[in-house]
């Protein structure tokens, strides 16, 4: 709900501008990363995930950037809508474990 | 409908009272899994499950039990709930893809 997004950072874009949400992960092993978004009173809704063999996945309007020499993980959201108005995390895994890592999350804004 | 269900969505209890929180799923999956969502923390792991009777911790299973009787079924246990874990609990759910499926949450309140 609306409680666990208080301290967030928070991206303000204008509804129809692209929108890029980074993340750092944390565990050079893991091989597998998510992107979630999250609408308040809601759980996370799954988005799109890439594994570390890519560098470039494309989605519907979205897509997710993986560079693994600095550990980062983006994602762009083309044409930014009000319905896109939500927390996005990140989380990353090990294959061959179900222990998941994830991020602290953004709050993004679309501004109309 | 492919859900994850939770029962309760909201309970406010006392300090050292059991509770029980349930957490369904209708997708035939193997692979269960219990986070508390906390401000400035983001999810947390707190037990998982990879098959029925096969469980383990996560980062943050101090104080909670778990259990894997049947495959669509793993209900989050607090023995003595404190405090501290007034929380946002959601279940979460996935194949072998490891695309997981989150239920809708439950709002913990231990007073």
């Amino acid at each position: 709900g609306e409680s666990v997004g208080l301290h967030l950072p928070t991206l303000s874009v204008q509804e129809g501008d692209n929108s890029i949400i980074n993340c750092a992960y944390s565990n050079s092993a893991s091989d597998y990363f998510i992107w979630y978004k999250q609408e308040s009173g809601k759980g996370p809704q799954f988005i799109i995930d890439i594994r570390s063999n890519m560098d470039k996945r494309q989605g519907q309007r979205v897509t997710v950037l993986l560079n693994k020499t600095v550990k980062h993980l983006s994602l762009q959201i083309a044409a930014t809508q009000p319905g896109d108005s939500a927390v996005y995390f990140c989380a990353e895994n090990q294959g061959g474990t179900y222990k998941y890592i994830f991020g602290t999350g953004t709050r993004l804004k679309v501004l109309a | 409908e492919a859900q994850v269900t939770q029962n309760p969505r909201y309970l406010i209890t006392v300090t050292g009272k059991k509770l029980t929180v349930t957490c369904s799923q209708n997708m035939n999956h193997e692979y269960m899994s219990w986070y508390r969502q906390d401000p400035g923390l983001g999810l947390r792991q707190i037990y998982y499950s990879m098959n029925v009777e096969v469980t383990d911790k996560g980062d943050v299973p101090e104080g909670y039990k778990v259990s894997r009787k049947e495959k669509r079924n793993f209900p989050l246990i607090l023995e003595s709930p404190s405090p501290n874990q007034t929380s946002l609990y959601f279940c979460a759910s996935s194949s072998q893809s490891r695309e997981q499926y989150f239920g809708p949450g439950t709002r913990l309140t231990v007073t």
